[in-house]
Formats: C-alpha cells, sequence, structure tokens
C-alpha cells in the first residue's frame, strides 16, 4: 500500500483565495482525520470521518473551512477564503479504528504545507 | 488544560542519551504511543505501550510507564543526528468534542543534536 496520499506538498496562495487540499486514505481504513499543525499550537484535530461520514467537526476553526469526503478514497478540506493565519502544515490521517491497538496507530500523510500571503 | 503535556524542546549532544518526557490525564488509556516526526514528513509511529507493562524496550529505546503518576518517557541510548526530529506522545482518550476515545497528541518536543 502507498500509504495515506496527499496532494498538494506545497502550496502558495494569496489571502481571499479559495484552498484545498486533498487526502487519499490507506484502502480499508475506515476512520480519516484531518490535523493541523503550527509552531505555536502544535497539533491540532479539525475534523474527523467515519465510513465517509463526518463525526467530529468541532476543530474546524470557522464557517471559512469545510471538508467533504464523498467517497470511501477521497477527502478535500477546504478553506475559503484563505487568511495568512491560515498557513501551516495540515495532515491527513487514516486508521482501521478510531481507538487503534498497539500495532497500527494512525497513519499519517506527508502533510501539505500551505503558506498564505 | 492540556490532555498530553510535552515539554517543546530537549537539546542532547550526540552520543549521550536522551530522555522525552509526557505525562496524560486519562487513567483508562489502554495504549500509549511515540510518534516520530522528521523534518518535512508525516508522524510516524515509533513505538507503544500497553498499560498493564511498565516499562517496553526496543534496540535503542526504552519506554517507561508510570501509571500512577500517569508519566510516560521515552527514552533513545546513543543519540545520533539521525534521531533529530519532534516527538509526540499519544494517549486513547476522548478525543475533540465528540467524546469518543481515539488518539489524543501532546504538542511535541523537538529534540536537538548538538555534535
Amino acid at each position: 500500500d502507498a500509504g495515506v496520499i496527499q496532494s498538494p506538498r506545497h502550496e502558495v496562495t494569496e489571502m481571499g483565495q479559495e484552498v484545498t487540499l486533498r487526502c487519499k486514505p490507506i484502502s480499508g481504513h475506515d476512520y480519516l482525520f484531518w490535523y493541523r499543525q503550527t509552531m505555536m499550537r502544535g497539533l491540532e484535530l479539525l475534523i474527523y470521518f467515519n465510513n465517509n461520514v463526518p463525526i467530529d467537526d468541532s476543530g474546524m476553526p470557522e464557517d471559512r473551512f469545510s471538508a467533504k469526503m464523498p467517497n470511501a478514497s477521497f477527502s478535500t478540506l477546504k478553506i475559503q477564503p484563505s487568511e495568512p493565519r491560515d498557513s501551516a502544515v495540515y495532515f491527513c490521517a487514516s486508521s482501521p479504528s478510531l481507538l487503534p491497538g498497539g500495532t497500527s496507530g494512525y497513519t499519517f500523510g506527508s502533510g501539505t504545507r500551505l503558506t498564505v500571503v | 488544560g492540556e490532555d498530553v503535556e510535552q515539554s517543546l524542546f530537549l537539546s542532547v549532544r550526540e552520543g549521550d542519551s536522551s530522555v522525552i518526557n509526557c505525562t496524560y490525564t486519562d487513567s483508562s488509556s489502554t495504549y500509549l504511543y511515540w510518534y516520530k516526526q522528521e523534518p518535512g514528513a508525516g508522524l510516524q509511529l515509533l513505538t507503544y505501550i500497553f498499560s498493564n507493562m511498565d516499562m517496553k524496550q526496543d534496540q535503542r529505546l526504552t519506554v517507561l510507564l508510570n501509571k500512577k503518576d500517569k508519566h510516560l518517557s521515552l527514552r533513545i541510548a546513543d543519540t545520533q543526528t539521525g534521531d533529530s526530529a519532534i516527538y509526540f506522545c499519544a494517549e486513547s482518550s476522548p478525543i475533540s468534542g465528540g467524546g469518543a476515545d481515539g488518539l489524543t497528541f501532546g504538542k511535541g518536543t523537538h529534540l536537538i543534536i548538538q555534535p
């Protein structure tokens, strides 16, 4: 398996533009998570899905952020309009269960580094 | 307050042992994890410990668990430049606001290796 695949790896955009981040989870993993990582706040859980259904989006910072999972192999995180304070690394992770056993944990993608200027 | 707490930075000399500490809050955690994040990469599972154990050793890595104090540590023997990374502690506890148990991560400890 190629692991969790995220695209793009880097994104630079101007303030006010729409940004779409993409994720392909590991096949067979029922859970998908979106995280944001900044130096100041560390790793923050934004939202997670179970079987393509959003379960908890309480970590989404504001209405400018939205996430979808139209099928089991694809999810998007959209920011519209983007602001400089959204600059961060965004990670997608997938897991066969919400509480994995010790041998797996959550599998993370390589992340998308977003810079909003 | 934080569910999982770690210090942000640790600096050690190459060849010395590194000890990265973590405190957690959920005494019912079944597994506790250490993840490693190398520069420009995602988090990778490094090791884990089951809650009924107090120590686990894997080559240069030693995990110590003190359930009474809810304290977890990761010791890296003979620290090398390739160990330079961010290390995340994670516990199984209610994640976000949903109430269901999942993995809750600390903010990560940046391990800096001095030559």
